[in-house]
């Protein structure tokens, strides 16, 4: 237990529906990530929140929409998504605000799977 | 960015083994972390070691950060170490760039 939860663990969704994945820290910290996690790749980074706001948005197909509606929880909004968009989602938290030189605590994952 | 390569890849050992994993990163770095994520997705952070050696039961790292490396070392190897071994590292405020892992399966 990381004291970072994601819901729900596995979504098997077709390419026209909307759905949304959702993290929640427990840990008091000041930055949320969402990274995805495709066979045989490393981790990639998808966007960065520090306190509330967007902070770095890594090219990201605007299919994924983040929110952050405070500093505990941590949206991504899914629509019109593509079969290669089949992946692990992680969401991860820190302690500084958009920490580059602190820890990063992980969600289990969503695994994702777009029909 | 930075590149981070990490060997060996693959590593199959017996319980009881010992094992090193290696990153070998291609710039200055003031962060960088090990991490273990298991068969079922989590990944835990083992270590934050930018510079030198710590130690947490059976596992180790050392980073030597003028030669570009870490090391992860596992002693007396168990089932439940099995799963995939990155290391990530970033510098200033670059974001977090992780390798690709090493795949440990230990055999009972």
């Amino acid at each position: 237990e990381t004291g970072v939860t994601q819901t729900p663990r596995h979504l098997v969704m077709g390419m026209t529906n909307k759905k949304s994945l959702k993290c929640e820290q427990h840990l008091g910290h000041n930055a949320m990530y969402w990274y995805k996690q495709s066979a045989k790749k490393p981790l990639e980074l998808m966007f960065v929140y520090s306190l509330e706001e967007r902070v770095e948005n890594n090219s990201v197909p605007s299919r994924f929409s983040p929110e952050c509606p405070n500093s505990s929880h941590l949206f991504l909004h899914l629509h019109t998504l593509q079969p290669e968009d089949s992946a692990l989602y992680l969401c991860a938290s820190s302690q500084e605000p958009a920490g580059r030189t602190d820890t990063q605590y992980f969600g289990p994952g969503t695994r994702l799977t777009v029909l | 960015g930075i590149q981070v390569e990490q060997s060996p890849p693959d590593l199959i050992l017996q319980e009881g083994a010992n094992s090193t994993l290696r990153c070998n990163f291609s710039d200055s770095v003031n962060n960088l972390q090990w991490f273990h994520q298991n068969p079922w997705g989590q990944l835990i952070n083992l270590f934050y070691i930018p510079s030198g050696t710590k130690q947490n039961g059976r596992l180790s790292a050392t980073t030597v950060a003028t030669e570009r490396y870490s090391l992860l070392y596992i002693s007396s190897s168990q089932t439940t170490d099995s799963g995939v071994y990155f290391c990530a590292v970033n510098f200033g405020n670059e974001k977090l760039t992780f390798g690709t892992g090493t795949r440990l399966t230990i055999i009972p």
